[in-house]
């Protein structure tokens, strides 16, 4: 196993274009994570899937954002009419079961560096 | 609302120098974690801590989990170049946020050779 992947590494895009990310997860991980990191700050939580149900969202995630993770394996982030604020680093991360992730901690993926201009 | 507070969010020293970072919180996290994140690149685990009290050490590096689960530490002895990047505390919780971790801002360390 290769770890998290994302893709792509890197986006450009116009303001007011759609974007959509991918993220796969370490292949027993039944866990997924979503977060945004900008500059000069921690990663903070987007949303949350434990298999296919998405089972929580953070304020952050605005009506532009939508997540899917359709058979429980991939995820997908898109964001719709981006703007200049969303211009950050979007980092997938997963996990097994909780007791574990509480003892043997989170595997990160290398994010995506979105940037609109 | 959970916050975790890191100190300091800068430090530049030599190579040989002691350094700590410090991670505070009003809350009592059920866990509290340690990443390292080089530029571009995500946070990748050090350690992990679970129980009040509890000292990890890996190599140079020692970890400590405060008594009331509230505050953490990351202590470096003799800093080496290879130490530089972001040094990210996260806590997490069973219950109630799903195991989401909640991030410090982080701390820039820079080692001179």
């Amino acid at each position: 196993d290769t770890g998290v992947s994302q893709d792509p590494r890197h986006k450009i895009t116009k303001r007011g274009q759609n974007v959509t990310f991918r993220c796969d997860p370490i292949s027993e991980h039944n866990r997924l994570y979503w977060y945004r990191q900008t500059l000069g700050q921690g990663p903070e939580f987007l949303t949350y899937f434990q298999n296919e149900a998405q089972l929580e969202k953070s304020r952050l995630l605005s009506d532009r954002f939508s997540a899917e993770r359709p058979k429980g394996s991939f995820s997908t982030l898109e964001i719709q009419r981006t703007e200049q604020g969303d211009s950050a680093m979007y980092l997938c991360a997963s996990s097994l079961a909780l007791t574990e992730a509480l003892n043997y901690g989170y595997t990160f993926g290398s994010g995506t560096r979105l940037t609109v201009v | 609302t959970q916050l975790l507070e890191q100190s300091p969010q800068f430090l530049s020293i030599q190579e040989g120098e002691n350094l700590t970072v410090y991670c505070n919180s009003s809350s009592v996290f059920s866990s509290l974690q340690w990443y390292r994140q080089e530029p571009g690149e995500g946070p990748v685990l050090l350690v992990t801590v679970v129980t009040g009290g509890e000292v990890k050490k890996l190599k140079r590096l020692t970890f400590q989990f405060g008594d009331a689960r509230k505050d953490s530490s990351l202590h470096i002895t003799a800093a080496q170049p290879g130490d530089t990047g972001l040094y990210l505390c996260a806590g997490v919780n069973y219950g109630g946020s799903q195991g989401n971790l909640i991030f410090g801002k982080g701390t820039k360390l820079s080692v001179k050779p």
